[in-house]
């Protein structure tokens, strides 16, 4: 089966601080792609980064760096100097080569106070 | 250019009524999804269409939900005899192909509240 896991339901930081938010998957196929997504309060889930399971390297877009690691099953994301309008929820996404749904984690609730 | 849009924003619906949600891809996107996000959670699938072929549809909770797409263009939802646990967000995707390297772009979604 398989599955998404996004173990931290909210986080709180301060401005400019650092923040990493976790997501651990679960499946059997060996192509895979894994995903981020920002869904600010408006409700409209922003695309930030696709990944695929043969691609390992770590990718860096600004503040944004994710980090891929199939040892653990991980897709980690990272914001450098958190700003408040980082402020959303975060949903990291699984989908099979063999299939064309989004499986998604039950998201993580970023807090950036000014 | 413009993206996905999907109306009504918010709806809702007495116990027992007939709801239809639309959904206005981007123009030229052959695949189209729903999902069903519920408080809280993670969106959840619903159906997929190619074109006006509804590929899979074994993500809906049952059989008062039916969805189309006649056209391959603009996609309605309908829910038959709502109930309250159909109350969620109803988000709508398109994406240009089929394959999983394409990405899907997601509308705002409607939020059916069934009371």
């Amino acid at each position: 089966a398989q599955k998404v896991t996004q173990a931290q339901t909210e986080i709180s930081v301060v401005e400019k601080e650092d923040v990493t938010l976790d997501c651990v998957y679960e499946t059997r196929d060996t192509t895979y792609y894994l995903f981020w997504y920002k869904q600010p309060p408006s409700g409209e889930l922003v695309f930030l980064i696709r990944r695929n399971s043969f691609d390992e390297q770590n990718e860096i877009s600004g503040r944004y760096s994710w980090n891929f690691q199939k040892s653990t099953s991980s897709f980690n994301f990272t914001i450098t100097a958190s700003q408040v309008v980082d402020s959303a929820v975060y949903f990291c996404a699984l989908r099979m080569d063999s299939s064309y749904k989004l499986i998604f984690g039950s998201g993580t609730r970023l807090l950036v106070r000014p | 250019g413009a993206g996905v849009s999907q109306s009504p924003r918010y709806k809702v619906a007495k116990r027992g009524q007939d709801v239809a949600l639309r959904c206005d891809p981007i123009s030229g996107h052959v695949s189209l999804f729903w999902y069903q996000q519920a408080l809280g959670q993670g969106p959840e699938f619903l159906t997929y269409f190619q074109n006006e072929a509804q590929l899979d549809k074994s993500g809906l909770p049952s059989d008062r939900f039916f969805a189309e797409r006649p056209e391959g263009s603009v996609s309605t939802l309908k829910i038959q005899r709502t109930q309250q646990e159909d109350s969620a967000v109803y988000l709508c995707a398109s994406s240009k192909h089929q394959g999983p390297t394409y990405e899907q772009y997601f509308g705002p979604g409607t939020r059916l509240t069934v009371t």
